[in-house]
């Protein structure tokens, strides 16, 4: 079973900043938690990933709180390209490095 | 395109017959995984190899599943006897080592009639 929980959807304004939260409050010390997007009829697509520290790439900004029990990607200017379902998932490299994808949040950005 | 090729893309079958699916992985990949993905769900693991080994198998993957890695290259995934709950997105990603960015193909779409 998956170890975060999702909103099931949200709406975001173009341009504006799109903020989705993901709540992980299980995860254990060595898990890592990665964002994944799909974006309909695509496989899914790495965003980024962090264990401690927030991390920024070309992408997007994943913020994690301090207890780790809680996460928010951030994707700075939304445009309709990044409608799609995004995915947060803990893991770490015990587990082989499969993923257990939950229900995910299906962000719809709107003009 | 992320480098990660499926085919087919698409496969209608009827009931009881069986079904082939390649993926060709990024070449300097050593795993390569396998996932189910139905309407409206997430993907759903179903395997992995490191090389050639298969390392783990989901409890999904009943025994009308078999998947092969022969060469540490590309990847099959055979399912005989289809039954109409096997209809489902197959999607293949391919990581090097355990990194955590995986690199997904396009997807098999499965429908048995």
């Amino acid at each position: 079973d998956a170890k975060t929980t999702q909103p099931p959807s949200m709406d975001c304004a173009e341009g504006r900043a799109a903020n989705l939260p993901c709540n992980h409050s299980t995860i254990s010390g060595n898990e890592y938690v990665y964002w994944y997007r799909q974006i309909h009829s695509q496989g899914p697509q790495y965003i980024i990933h962090g264990l401690k520290n927030n991390e920024t790439n070309e992408m997007a900004s994943l913020i994690i709180t301090e207890d780790r029990k809680s996460s928010t990607l951030i994707l700075p200017h939304a445009t309709l390209r990044d409608t799609a379902v995004y995915y947060c998932i803990v893991s770490d490299n015990n587990q082989g490095g499969k993923l257990i994808f939950g229900q995910g949040t299906e962000l719809s950005v709107k003009p | 395109d992320t480098g990660v090729s499926q085919n087919p893309r698409h496969k209608i079958t009827k009931r009881g017959q069986n079904v082939t699916f390649r993926c060709d992985p990024i070449s300097e990949h050593n795993r390569l995984y396998w996932y189910r993905q139905t309407l409206g769900q997430g993907p759903e693991f179903l395997t992995y190899f490191q090389n050639e080994a298969q390392l783990e198998k989901s409890r999904l993957l009943s025994d009308r599943f078999s998947a092969e890695r022969p060469k540490g290259s590309f990847s099959t995934l055979e399912i005989q006897r289809t039954e109409q709950g096997d209809s489902a997105m197959y999607l293949c990603a391919s990581s090097l080592n355990r990194v955590a960015e995986q690199f997904f193909g396009p997807g098999t779409r499965l429908t048995v009639l």
